[in-house]
């Protein structure tokens, strides 16, 4: 039973492409983030969503679009790709979005784009 | 705003040896801090977490951390380690009276635990 999955795991594709990546969680939880994680391994935020209002968006492209369609669901779209957008992409989620709750990560997303 | 300083990039060390993991942070407000690990290929998994109360924590697999308020350091230690425990680890921070949940990750520290 995997507390936060997403999918697709693997996603090489071409720049200008238009791509998804999926996230569920099956922990109950009101919040779900997106992190961005560099080819130097450097972690940062992208979007959190608490019972499916954006309530963080740090300064990304508006080619990212964020969807939560429930609170146990966080999409990310990616429009017209480019090269440095190849990382890996993790999903995660808490129970809310005070301070000292854990956040629990998927295993990514690993995006190349080429 | 806060940021987080991992002072050495990579550690090396011998199995059942024992390990510091250095963390630095810089804040001008109270926060919580947490260590994560990074196995190869897999998400982020919670080894501790300081929130409160006694400054020395324990997590899991035998890690601890000491949260050191006065130098603002919060290092994660081993006294023995195994060839398992290779893998990148990361602090991270956040601003204990925040509403929004922003975790600040430090650039990580790579434990490369060797027969």
């Amino acid at each position: 039973d995997t507390a936060v999955s997403q999918t697709p795991k693997y996603l090489v594709t071409q720049m200008g492409n238009d791509k998804s990546i999926k996230c569920e969680q099956n922990l109950g939880h009101d919040t779900m983030y997106w992190y961005k994680q560099d080819s130097k391994k450097f972690l940062k935020i992208m979007f959190s969503y608490n019972n499916k209002e954006l309530i963080i968006n740090e300064t990304v492209p508006n080619r990212f679009s964020p969807k939560s369609p429930d609170k146990a669901h966080l999409n990310l779209h990616i429009n017209s790709l480019e090269l440095g957008d190849s990382a890996v992409y993790f999903c995660a989620s808490s129970q809310n979005s005070g301070s000292g709750n854990t956040i629990y990560f998927g295993e990514g997303s690993w995006l190349t784009v080429v | 705003a806060q940021s987080v300083t991992q002072l050495d990039s990579q550690v090396p060390v011998f199995e059942e040896a024992p390990v510091e993991l250095r963390c630095n942070y810089s804040s001008s407000v109270s926060v919580y801090l947490f260590w994560y690990v990074q196995y190869p290929n897999q998400g982020l998994q919670l080894l501790l977490k300081y929130l409160s109360g006694s400054t020395l924590v324990k997590g899991i697999n035998g890690f601890e951390a000491e949260f050191n308020k006065s130098q603002t350091s919060f290092h994660l230690r081993k006294p023995s380690v195994h060839i398992s425990d290779t893998a990148e680890y990361f602090c991270a921070v956040i601003d204990s009276g925040g509403s929004n949940y922003k975790l600040t990750f430090g650039k990580g520290t790579l434990l490369t635990v060797n027969p």
